[in-house]
């Protein structure tokens, strides 16, 4: 089972600026199975990245994916009011198991 | 409108069972692999189990043996069988389908494993 490990697991930054959040697996993830979710109280997750760098539908040009192998970032180029929230990496659908990442929070500074 | 509605959650006592629904619109479930993903209170999100579009199936060591996932076809619903329920089941369960990734989620449905 490959294990996801994201850092921080806090980060904590103001609006305006640019967040960059890691996800280190623990054996090679093919590129096009490593996802990017987004989480805020009360609600489901939300896809955006896929493929490790395609954003999917309706996702602002402020995130974006890149990485490959073992070591996987997030990008959120300058950060809105809307995305302080809870972030998780996966790897997915080659070989089950699929595992997330224990997620990291996104809080305002 | 593509969606995803769950249902089926409520309180169960330790060695009880449920069976989670999740039905589909606006697209097909068993052209498509589905998924169900759990998220303990205050805690991660944890894959649970997945039906592939040709029927296979697969589990996570943690509920192995005592969930069955499946799907009825007519219906466009996909389910969770949830056997011999412990304390460490108490989660909101998600359906999710995986086209490019978990792109659609459902809003939940919540599963409490209590005396």
């Amino acid at each position: 089972e490959i294990v996801l490990t994201q850092s921080p697991g806090t980060l904590s930054l103001s609006p305006g600026e640019r967040a960059t959040l890691s996800c280190r697996a623990s054996q090679s993830v093919s590129s096009s199975y490593l996802a990017w979710y987004q989480q805020k109280p009360g609600q489901a997750p939300r896809l955006l990245i896929y493929g490790a760098s395609s954003r999917a539908t309706g996702i602002p040009a402020r995130f974006s994916g890149s990485g490959s192998g073992t070591d996987f970032t997030l990008t959120i180029s300058r950060l809105e009011p809307e995305d302080f929230a809870v972030y998780y990496c996966q790897q997915y659908g080659s070989s089950p198991p699929y595992s997330f990442g224990q997620g990291t929070k996104l809080e305002i500074k | 409108e593509v969606q995803l509605v769950e249902s089926g959650g409520g309180l169960v006592q330790p060695g009880g069972s449920l069976r989670l629904s999740c039905e589909a619109s606006g697209f097909t479930v068993s052209s498509n692999y589905m998924n169900w993903v759990r998220q303990a209170p205050g805690k991660g999100l944890e894959w649970v189990s997945v039906i592939y579009s040709g029927g296979s199936t697969y589990y996570a060591d943690s509920v192995k043996g005592r969930f069955t996932i499946s799907r009825h076809n007519s219906k466009n619903t996909l389910y969770l069988q949830m056997n011999s329920l412990r304390a460490e089941d108490t989660a909101v369960y998600y359906c999710a389908t995986d086209r490019d990734a978990f792109d659609i989620w459902g809003q939940g449905t919540m599963v409490i494993v209590s005396s």
